[in-house]
């Protein structure tokens, strides 16, 4: 069975920094594409991240690029999420998602809620 | 402000069918057939319904079926069950700074 299930999530200052981890369980993450994707509190869907199966192709939404930096691990099976220099309107439930096409995510995660706050 | 256009409500009966549109540019929507829509309940994950344009991952029902027609695309729900009552969005690649970008949501209401 398909899962993927993140955790890291938590409450951090303006400006500091948290690290997003999915670990994948039933198929080799290494083999997909995969994407990070949040939303806000009563908000809709945006996208963050993206990292090719090859790991060659990486890229990120305007909003984050310079402060996330996404990655991986084949060996832990497992997806990052770097956040720094985190803001207010990071605040938001982070999914991560296996794509099947660049905008097609097939399986999500549950999520990992950050709130930034002082 | 979302860069995809979606209606922010429609309803229908069940048994009925709806259709939400979701409208971009030839950058997006128009450029590429790269369009998913995907379901959401309420303190869920998303869930997959259509990708490229008009593709059924399996284990999704037939009654949803996906198009486009230049800068929108549709989604449309046939034979509408209460179940069907969540949040639907739609996404599309972008020829953008930001490759993937989301519509605003449309809550399907059935009444």
């Amino acid at each position: 069975e398909v899962q993927l299930v993140e955790s890291g999530g938590g409450l951090v200052q303006p400006g500091g920094s948290l690290r997003l981890s999915c670990v994948a369980s039933g198929f080799t993450l290494s083999s997909y594409s995969m994407n990070w994707v949040r939303q806000a509190p009563g908000k809709g869907l945006e996208w963050v991240s993206y990292i090719s199966s090859a790991g060659s192709s990486i890229y990120y939404a305007d909003s984050v690029k310079g402060r996330f930096t996404i990655s991986r691990d084949k060996f832990r099976n497992s997806l990052y999420l770097q956040m720094d220099s985190l803001r207010d309107e990071d605040t938001a439930v982070y999914y991560c998602a296996r794509a099947v096409t660049m905008v097609g995510n097939d399986y999500w995660g549950q999520g990992a809620l950050v709130t930034v706050s002082s | 402000q979302s860069a995809l256009t979606q209606p922010a409500s429609v309803s229908g009966s069940p048994g009925q069918s709806i259709t939400i549109s979701c409208t971009g540019t030839t950058s997006d929507v128009g450029g590429y057939n790269y369009v998913s829509w995907y379901q959401q309940h309420p303190g869920k994950a998303p869930k997959l319904m259509i990708y490229d344009v008009s593709n059924r991952p399996s284990g999704v029902s037939n009654r949803f079926s996906g198009s486009k027609s230049g800068n929108t695309a549709s989604l449309t729900i046939s034979g509408l069950q209460a179940e069907d009552e969540a949040a639907y969005y739609c996404s599309s690649y972008s020829f953008s700074s930001t490759p993937v970008v989301f519509g605003g949501g449309t809550k399907l209401t059935v009444l």
